[in-house]
Formats: structure tokens, C-alpha cells, sequence
């Protein structure tokens, strides 16, 4: 079972501020990365999927990076908004048989 | 669009008891998979399956049972329910490569 990583666990930031968080996987036999919005009391909902080193995926005032040499993804959100706060969650298949391991995630909250 | 629906939403088991979680998507998704999520570990992979009749163990297996007999249902079984199981447990489907669609989660309590 591969290690998926996320820093940092939890984050505070005020309304207006950027901010980004990483997530680590391993370099070798890569397939792709995906991240994931969790909001409380809700379902995980997609945000991106990247597969190829470089990618630049963006939506809305949320962007993300990937560098599959390295092992490793950035996730980043312009402005912060109060309804940014969630938790953020990264996945990596295990192989390519799309079993997702995800990290433990990074949990955003974002005051007005 | 139903997607990925989990029953129940709510359950409380003694100890000792047994019950099947039920999981069904309606999107012709080849993968599906059962996670749990507890605190401050994320979602932990329980078992999952990448075709009909074919199923495979994840990251916390123990205690879990699965089976895939139609590409829409993947029912999870505790055949002997441990409060250690306490959990939310979610239900996820997907395409090859593709996005995972998550169920409403099912919160079980084992007292």
C-alpha cells in the first residue's frame, strides 16, 4: 500500500489571504493524483485529477501543480473565501488499478 | 441522477451482531470501494473491487467482508460487529483513471 502525505494537517487563515498545501507521494510507478474538497458533514467531491508531470489543473480561485519526478503535488487557493474551509484531501491509485489511498488531509479554515 | 447510494444512513450495533452495508451506483462505474473514516486519519481504504466478481483487500481489511456479483452493488459485511468498527463508512465509485464519486456516508456506532 503506497504512502500518500499532506502538510500541513490543519491551517488557519484569515478572509482575502492565499494560501497552498502539499501532498507527497511516491515517485515510482506513479498513475496519477487526485485532490478532493470535504466539507463537514458531506461527501468528498472531486476537484482535479493530474497525471502528467507539469500539469497545471485550475477552477476558480483553485489551482493545483504536479511534479511526478519528485513526488509531489501543490495545491493553492487565491483569496480564501469562508466557504474554502473544508478539508482538502489528495489521492494516489495504487497502481493502476484505481484503489484510491488518500492521505489524511489538510483541514482549511478561513476567517471572515 | 442517483450516483452512489449508501443504506442505511444511521446504524447501532451490539457487539457481536452482524449487518451489510449496502452500496449501489448507477453510472456503469467498473471501480468501486468502501473506505472508513475516523479521526484524524482520513479515509482509509477497507476493500475494493475493479470488476464484477472481482474484489481485493485495502489498507484495513480485518473484520470486512465484500463481494461484487453485479457491476452496480458492492455490499459490506461486519460478520461480527467490534466497537473498533465505530466509524463513518463511505462508498465510492469511479471509472478507470476517472473522478471518484462518493456515497452520503453511513455512520455506524458498535456499543
Amino acid at each position: 500500500i503506497l504512502n500518500v502525505e499532506q502538510s500541513p494537517q490543519s491551517l488557519h487563515v484569515q478572509e482575502g489571504d492565499s494560501t497552498n498545501f502539499t501532498c507527497s507521494f511516491p515517485s515510482s510507478n506513479f498513475y496519477a493524483l487526485h485532490w478532493y474538497r470535504w466539507e463537514t458533514a458531506k461527501s468528498p467531491e472531486a476537484l482535479f485529477v493530474m497525471t502528467l508531470n507539469g500539469d497545471e489543473k485550475k477552477k476558480g480561485r483553485i489551482s493545483a501543480t504536479l511534479n511526478t519526478k519528485e513526488g509531489y503535488s501543490y495545491l493553492y487557493i487565491k483569496g480564501s473565501q469562508p466557504e474554502d474551509s473544508a478539508t482538502y484531501l489528495c489521492a494516489s491509485p495504487g497502481g493502476s488499478q484505481g484503489n484510491l489511498i488518500f492521505g489524511k488531509g489538510t483541514k482549511l479554515s478561513v476567517k471572515p | 441522477n442517483a450516483g452512489v447510494t449508501q443504506t442505511p444512513k444511521f446504524q447501532v450495533l451490539k457487539t457481536g451482531q452482524s449487518m451489510t452495508l449496502q452500496c449501489a451506483q448507477d453510472m456503469n462505474h467498473e471501480y468501486m470501494s468502501w473506505y472508513r473514516q475516523d479521526p484524524g486519519m482520513g479515509l482509509r481504504l477497507i476493500h475494493y473491487s475493479v470488476g464484477a466478481g472481482i474484489t481485493d483487500q485495502g489498507e484495513v481489511p480485518n473484520g470486512y467482508n465484500v463481494s461484487r456479483s453485479t457491476t452496480e452493488d458492492f455490499p459490506l459485511r461486519l460478520l461480527s460487529a467490534a466497537p473498533s468498527q465505530t466509524s463513518v463508512y463511505f462508498c465510492a465509485s469511479s471509472y478507470r483513471g476517472g473522478f471518484a464519486f462518493f456515497g452520503q456516508g453511513t455512520r455506524l456506532t458498535v456499543v
